[in-house]
């Protein structure tokens, strides 16, 4: 049973335009959420985090949060072809008086054409 | 800051030898560090979580005695792959916790068992 669902993708844009990625989830007890950007061969990168019901922009990223809905987005603006990677989301539980377990979606590729 | 460093960042060896690859966190101290492996376009896999002065927790179909996890210190985790086959080539990749559930990657090893 996947607790992370992405949709694989492609999702192609044209450069410049709004790049959306969506992210839904199983757990209810997460609490911390997360999007990293791996380019091929390489290992992912932390492009951000958000713990709260709502947006959260960082430059050209703006992460969204929809506890009920169990949904989390990343938005991109003025998409670039520098941003043609796999996107991961990840959503973190922190049991009481256990680790942290981070669970992994399997990716959205995204192209930005030129 | 948050700089996670993997050694060697490629390795071949021999089908039966052992390979040992070290995470280090370099500007902060991980009390937990994470070993996922990625095969070819597919997702993360969690491997073991670290924690620093007791046992790695492996995750479930996870060979403990083949994956030998050691965390001496607080930013010094390493994995042994012991008598490597061909099936285990993969890229392995370590992450370590920062602060607010945060996971930091290393830039990953590509092991091939030849």
């Amino acid at each position: 049973q996947k607790e992370v669902e992405q949709n694989s993708g492609p999702l192609s844009v044209p450069e410049g335009a709004i790049a959306s990625l969506n992210c839904t989830y199983s757990d209810r007890g997460s609490q911390s959420f997360f999007w990293y950007r791996q380019y091929s061969g390489k290992s992912p990168e932390l492009i951000m985090f958000i713990y709260s019901n709502g947006d959260k922009e960082d430059g050209r990223f703006t992460a969204q949060l929809n506890k009920a809905s169990q949904y989390v987005s990343l938005l991109i603006r003025d998409s670039q072809p520098s941003d043609s990677a796999t996107y991961l989301c990840a959503a973190a539980q922190s049991p009481l008086g256990g680790y942290q377990k981070v669970t992994f979606g399997t990716g959205t590729k995204l192209q930005v054409i030129p | 800051g948050a700089v996670v460093s993997q050694h060697p960042s490629r390795v071949i060896c021999k089908s039966g030898t052992s390979v040992k690859i070290e995470c280090r966190s370099l500007d902060f101290q991980a009390t937990t560090m994470f070993w996922y492996r990625q095969f070819p376009k597919k997702s993360l896999m969690l491997m073991a979580t670290s924690n620093e002065g007791s046992k790695a927790t492996y995750e479930q179909g996870v060979e403990k005695d083949k994956f030998l996890i050691n965390h001496a210190s607080l930013t010094l985790s390493t994995l042994t792959v012991t008598s490597a086959h061909p099936e285990d080539s993969s890229f392995y990749i370590c992450s370590a916790e920062g602060g607010g559930d945060t996971q930091y990657f290393g830039p990953g090893t590509r092991l091939t068992v030849l």
